[in-house]
C-alpha cells in the first residue's frame, strides 16, 4: 500500500477555505485516494474519495493532479466544527486500512 | 439505515483479565474490519473478517483475536489484558456508498481502559 505524507497541523479561521495537501509518490495504477475525518474519541467519518482529475460532493472536494502522486482535499468556508484530523488515504479499497499521522485541522474563530 | 454499533462503549478491566467487544455492522455488509487506536501509535489495523472467515490480519499478537458470526457481526476478544492495550477500538464494515464509492464506515468505538 503506497504510504502518504501529509502536514501534521493546520491553522485556519473561520469562513476560510483550507486545502490540505496529500503526497503519495508510490501510488499504483489502481489505487483509489480517501479522505476520512475524526473527531476525538469517536470513529472516523468517509469525506470523499476519487481516482483523477476533480470530484465533488456536498461537503468538500477533492482535486487530483495528471500524474497522481499527490492531492488536495479543499475544505470551503471552513466553521469551528471542522476541527479535527483529516486522514489521507490511498489503495483504500479493501478492508485494510493504513492510517498515516493525519492533519490535525484548528479552527479558529 | 442503521450504523455501525459498537457495545460497550466505555469498558474498564484490570491486567491479566480477557475482554470482548462486540461489534453490529451496516446492514447488508459482510466485511467487518477492527482497528486499535492509541494516542503513541494511532489507527492500527487488527483483523478483517468477510463471510466468517479472516481475510486480513495486522501485527498483533496473538492475545487479539477476533471472528465473525453468520450473520456477519463480529467479536472481538483481548486475553491477558495488559496495560499498553488501553486503547480506542474501532470497528468498521465495508460497503458502497450512494455514489458507488467502496468504502468503509466506523461505529464509535470502545473505549477499554486497563488498570
Amino acid at each position: 500500500l503506497a504510504k502518504t505524507t501529509q502536514p501534521i497541523s493546520m491553522d485556519s479561521y473561520e469562513g476560510q477555505e483550507v486545502n490540505i495537501t496529500c503526497s503519495h509518490n508510490n501510488i499504483a495504477t489502481n489505487d483509489y485516494i480517501t479522505w476520512y475525518q475524526q473527531f476525538p474519541s469517536q470513529g472516523p467519518r468517509f469525506i470523499i474519495q476519487g481516482y483523477k482529475t476533480k470530484v465533488t460532493n456536498e461537503v468538500a472536494s477533492l482535486f487530483i493532479p495528471a500524474d497522481r502522486k499527490s492531492s488536495t482535499l479543499s475544505l470551503p468556508r471552513v466553521s469551528l466544527s471542522d476541527t479535527a484530523v483529516y486522514y489521507c488515504l490511498v489503495g483504500a479499497t479493501g478492508g485494510k486500512l493504513i492510517f498515516g499521522q493525519g492533519t490535525e485541522l484548528s479552527v479558529k474563530p | 439505515k442503521a450504523g455501525v454499533t459498537q457495545t460497550p462503549r466505555y469498558l474498564i478491566k484490570t491486567r491479566g483479565q480477557q475482554v470482548t467487544l462486540s461489534c453490529s455492522p451496516i446492514s447488508g455488509h459482510r466485511s467487518v474490519s477492527w482497528y486499535q487506536q492509541t494516542p503513541g501509535q494511532g489507527l492500527q489495523f487488527l483483523f478483517e473478517y468477510f463471510s466468517e472467515t479472516q481475510r486480513n490480519k495486522g501485527n498483533f499478537p496473538g492475545r487479539f483475536s477476533g471472528r465473525q458470526f453468520s450473520n456477519s457481526r463480529s467479536e472481538m476478544n483481548v486475553s491477558t489484558l495488559e496495560l499498553g492495550d488501553s486503547a480506542l477500538y474501532l470497528c468498521a464494515s465495508r460497503g458502497y456508498s450512494d455514489r458507488g464509492e467502496n468504502i468503509q464506515y466506523f461505529g464509535a468505538g470502545t473505549r477499554l481502559s486497563v488498570l
